[in-house]
């Protein structure tokens, strides 16, 4: 079966990068019929998707947060990575990765079928 | 971007009754919109996708209903594991959720 396990520091620094790896064991990552997303969900509050990548490389990123990140796949070690730079307060969260399940006719990228446990990130000095 | 409006924000339901969960978006999404279930402390889990379709290890009591705008989660005879918040998602144009409706006993 899928699992998805997120890890990374918990606490980061504000200016600092935010870096998470979030690890595949049940399949590979470069299933054609999966991509991989990254959603964040503030204490006590809802979710944000973040961004996504495809084995091949290709990357979709939300437009509010897109400068700022980077999401990579590593299929060598059957991983997918988060990047976030220059973080401030607002970006503590508990950090999720999930798989996409792709449409079997068109690859379209499409809802989000397995999720990790999720881990926190504390933004603070 | 397509904005997800749930209402309510939160719903008390007694067990054994049905609730219904209402998501609006702000532009059509035809039937690409997934329901997701969330308890304290655990990550979502995925409840109903194709607006209608019921994923792995949800019973029949929980049915999903719309397209292009305007979509429903209904779950009938509530049990105790079904309070939870539940959030619903738009899959057409990228990714974004609404804001989540608490459903609690009482």
């Amino acid at each position: 079966q899928l699992q998805l396990q997120e890890s990374g520091p918990g606490l980061v620094k504000p200016s600092e990068t935010l870096s998470l790896t979030c690890t595949v064991s049940g399949d590979s990552i470069s299933n054609s019929n999966f991509y991989w997303g990254w959603i964040r969900q503030p204490p006590g509050k809802g979710l944000e998707w973040i961004g996504s990548g495809y084995y091949s490389g290709s990357a979709y990123y939300n437009s509010s947060l897109k400068t700022r990140v980077t999401i990579s796949v590593d299929t060598s070690k059957n991983q997918v990575s988060l990047r976030l730079s220059s973080v401030t307060a607002a970006d503590t969260a508990v950090y999720y990765c999930a798989t996409i399940i792709s449409n079997p006719k068109t690859g379209r990228p499409q809802y989000f079928q397995h999720w990790g446990q999720g881990t926190l990130v504390t933004v603070s000095s | 971007e397509i904005v997800m409006t749930q209402s309510p924000a939160t719903l008390s339901v007694s067990p054994g009754e049905s609730a219904t969960l209402s998501c609006r978006a702000s532009q059509s999404v035809s039937s690409n919109l997934a329901w997701y279930q969330q308890k304290p402390g655990q990550a979502p889990r995925l409840l109903i996708y194709g607006a209608s379709t019921r994923a792995t290890g949800f019973p029949a009591r929980f049915s999903g209903s719309g397209s292009g705008t305007e979509f429903t989660l209904t779950i009938s005879s509530l049990q105790s594991e079904d309070f939870a918040v539940y959030y619903c998602q738009q899959y057409n144009d990228w990714w974004t959720f609404g804001q989540g409706t608490k459903v609690e006993i009482k």
